[in-house]
């Protein structure tokens, strides 16, 4: 089993629809959790961290559920610029050793 | 702050020959990480360090691959030699020692192994 596991979609959905991706982790004892966008023939770039109690920055929510190791974002009135992959991110091992899955795939068509 | 420098941005080389890729992390960054990314097997972590040590290299595929930290501003992935299936995007990564710990990527280097 992957240490992270995401739906790979991908996701064509049109402009202004609410999307939501899912992430499930295996190992209990992780305790960072992230979001990522990576543009294609880019870099990886911080989307946003995800709490415990589930934070929103803007059109983008998280969401943890511990207990079923479960990771949620949820973004709403998607934009075209929004089309990216998310990559779901935690941690493993050491505090700083972070395991990528392997990438929802989003399009926003216009 | 520049971030993390890669170098070169794209490598096209012949098999058999010797690679190397360069990396200078984000200056007061104490980790450095070097993945490799393809569309087959996604992000991988090949190696780690902590303060110029490495901590972790099990992800190094093979004897072939081997990395340095000589000092707090710079390391290098080396190959050799070469084969087509190290094609694939190198990145480097670096984040603070103490707390926060999501990471910041270089732009990448592009290997092309023909």
């Amino acid at each position: 089993r992957k240490e992270v596991e995401q739906d790979p979609g991908p996701f064509n959905v049109p402009e202004g629809a609410t999307v939501a991706f899912n992430c499930t982790y295996s190992n209990s004892a992780s305790q960072s959790f992230f979001w990522y966008r990576q543009d294609c023939r880019k870099e990886p770039k911080l989307l946003m961290s995800v709490y415990s109690s589930g934070n929103e920055d803007g059109r983008f929510t998280a969401q943890l559920n511990r207990a079923s190791q479960y990771i949620s974002l949820l973004i709403r009135d998607s934009k075209l610029s929004d089309s990216a992959t998310y990559l779901c991110v935690v941690n493993s091992g050491s505090a700083r050793q972070l395991t990528f899955g392997s990438g929802t795939q989003l399009t926003v068509l216009p | 702050d520049a971030g993390v420098i890669q170098s070169p941005r794209h490598e096209v080389t012949e098999m058999g020959q010797e690679v190397t890729l360069r990396c200078k992390p984000i200056s007061g960054h104490n980790s450095l990480f070097w993945y490799r990314q393809t569309m087959m097997r996604g992000l991988e972590l090949l190696i780690y360090f902590n303060n110029n040590v490495p901590i972790d290299d099990s992800g190094m595929p093979e004897d072939r691959f081997s990395a340095k930290m000589p000092n707090a501003s710079f390391s290098t992935l080396k190959i050799q030699p070469s084969e087509p299936r190290d094609s694939a995007v190198y990145f480097c990564a670096s984040t603070p020692l103490e707390g926060g710990s999501s990471y910041t990527f270089g732009s990448g280097t592009r290997l092309t192994v023909v």
